[in-house]
């Protein structure tokens, strides 16, 4: 079974700062792995996805198969950066759509 | 577009009753999913379905159920409520089940038992 562990539960860092949020994760087979965002009263939303290897708002997230990890990272957070985030990974084939998520860190970026 | 619409927003309901909550996906996409969100548990799977079918189920007990209808709209049922079945239910949608695709989600709803 797949698992997703997020270590830190709150994150605080201050604006300009850079920040590194943890992603680790257990799976023998080959996974996609997703972060996904939840602003103050908003509903959950895409930030990245690996296989994109894309740049969303200044973060990126490089999966490191020999660490299982997919940390998130930007290197000056802005205040509008405050807010949860999820990791998440889907096994692929018979799984699907479904993900698996970690339990997410509250980020707060403070002026 | 419109989102993922998820109805009603708020419900309480007290234990041994069941509840139905319902899902519209965004027009054009046939993958649905529910997941249950808790302070303890975070964010757990539920079930997927794609094409009116059940795709993919996640550990939870029979009570919890779900189908889909032609146009894709979703429903999720538990019966027999108990207390710790209080949680965010979300729902999400997806042009096509697999990964890879993008997980657009609603709003939730906010079940509570008393």
């Amino acid at each position: 079974a797949q698992r997703v562990t997020q270590p830190e539960k709150l994150l605080s860092v201050f604006k300009g700062a850079p920040v590194e949020l943890k992603c680790n994760y257990s799976y023998s087979g080959s996974p996609e792995l997703f972060w996904y965002v939840q602003y103050s009263r908003q509903r959950l939303q895409l930030l990245l996805r690996h296989i994109s290897r894309e740049s969303i708002k200044g973060f990126t997230a490089d999966l490191n198969k020999g660490e299982t990890s997919f940390h998130l990272k930007k290197p000056f957070a802005q205040e509008e950066d405050s807010a949860m985030y999820y990791c998440a990974l889907n096994a692929g084939g018979t799984s699907y759509g479904k993900l698996t998520f970690g339990q997410g860190t509250i980020l707060t970026v403070h002026p | 577009k419109a989102g993922v619409t998820q109805t009603p927003r708020y419900l309480i309901k007290t234990r041994g009753q069941q509840v139905t909550l319902s899902c519209s996906p965004i027009s054009g996409h046939r993958s649905v999913s529910w997941y249950q969100q808790t302070p303890g548990q975070g964010l757990q799977f539920l079930f997927e379905y794609f094409s009116e079918t059940q795709r993919n189920k996640g550990n939870f007990p029979g009570r919890f159920s779900g189908r889909q209808f032609s146009n894709s709209r979703s429903e999720m049922n538990v019966s027999t409520l108990e207390l710790g079945d209080s949680a965010l239910y979300l729902c999400a949608s997806s042009v096509q089940p697999g990964g890879g695709t993008e997980a657009f989600f609603g709003q939730g709803t906010r079940l509570t038992v008393v």
